[in-house]
């Protein structure tokens, strides 16, 4: 079964240090892959998507992600976290066809002052 | 309004009882997803339909959990004789289809069975 895994339910950082949050995934078909943001009291909202045409997906916030698919790995980064960074990181996974969109069980980033 | 609606924001019913909670897609999107998500936790996947396709149901928990889809339009998750165990908060998603297309979610409905 195809399944998305998040290392680290939580993590913490200093502000201006760099986020790095894990997100495995397994499967033996190409995937498409995302993270969502959720911060507190608020919906979930689309980060960055990788779909193919770039391993390295740039998404809002300054955050961005790289495609390794010998490592099957999607990990989200930002060089320097900002207090209003803190908030809940999904990773997600989905393919091409009838399938739905999976998550992992996501990552609190803690950022403090 | 534009994104996905969902209704009500908060219920609070008694064991025992069954509830209905709606989720109103944006307009044209042929993909629904319901999740449940628990205090603290990620989100579970439950059912999930795609334009006039059978639905993906197998995520439900158990058979007092259904959900109903009309076309591309309404769906509606129900819970039959809640237990506390079914809390949490209900998230709706949609989507223009699968695969590599983004899913906007609605703010949720928070379930509180006592």
């Amino acid at each position: 079964a195809q399944s998305v895994t998040q290392l680290g339910s939580h993590v913490s950082v200093s502000e201006g240090a760099l986020v790095l949050l894990r997100c495995n995934y397994s499967s033996s078909v190409p995937p498409y892959l995302f993270w969502y943001v959720q911060y507190p009291n608020q919906g979930l909202q689309l980060l960055l998507k990788y779909t193919s045409a770039a391993t390295l997906v740039k998404g809002i916030n300054g955050f961005e992600a790289e495609f390794k698919k010998s490592e099957t790995s999607f990990h989200l980064t930002k060089p320097s976290a900002h207090m209003s960074d803190a908030a809940e990181y999904f990773c997600a996974v989905s393919y091409t066809g009838r399938r739905a969109l999976t998550f992992g069980s996501g990552t609190r980033l803690q950022v403090q002052p | 309004g534009a994104g996905v609606s969902q209704s009500p924001s908060n219920k609070v019913t008694e064991k025992g009882k069954d509830v209905e909670l709606r989720c109103d897609p944006i307009s044209g999107h042929t993909a629904l997803y319901w999740y449940r998500q628990r205090l603290g936790q990620g989100l579970e996947f439950l059912i999930y339909f795609q334009g006039n396709s059978a639905p993906d149901k197998s995520g439900l928990p158990s058979d007092r959990f259904s959900a109903e889809r009309t076309g591309e339009s309404v769906s509606t998750l129900t819970i039959q004789r809640t237990q506390q165990e079914d809390s949490a908060v209900y998230l709706c998603a949609s989507s223009l289809g699968t695969g590599d297309t983004e899913a906007f979610f609605g703010q949720g409905t928070r379930l509180t069975v006592v």
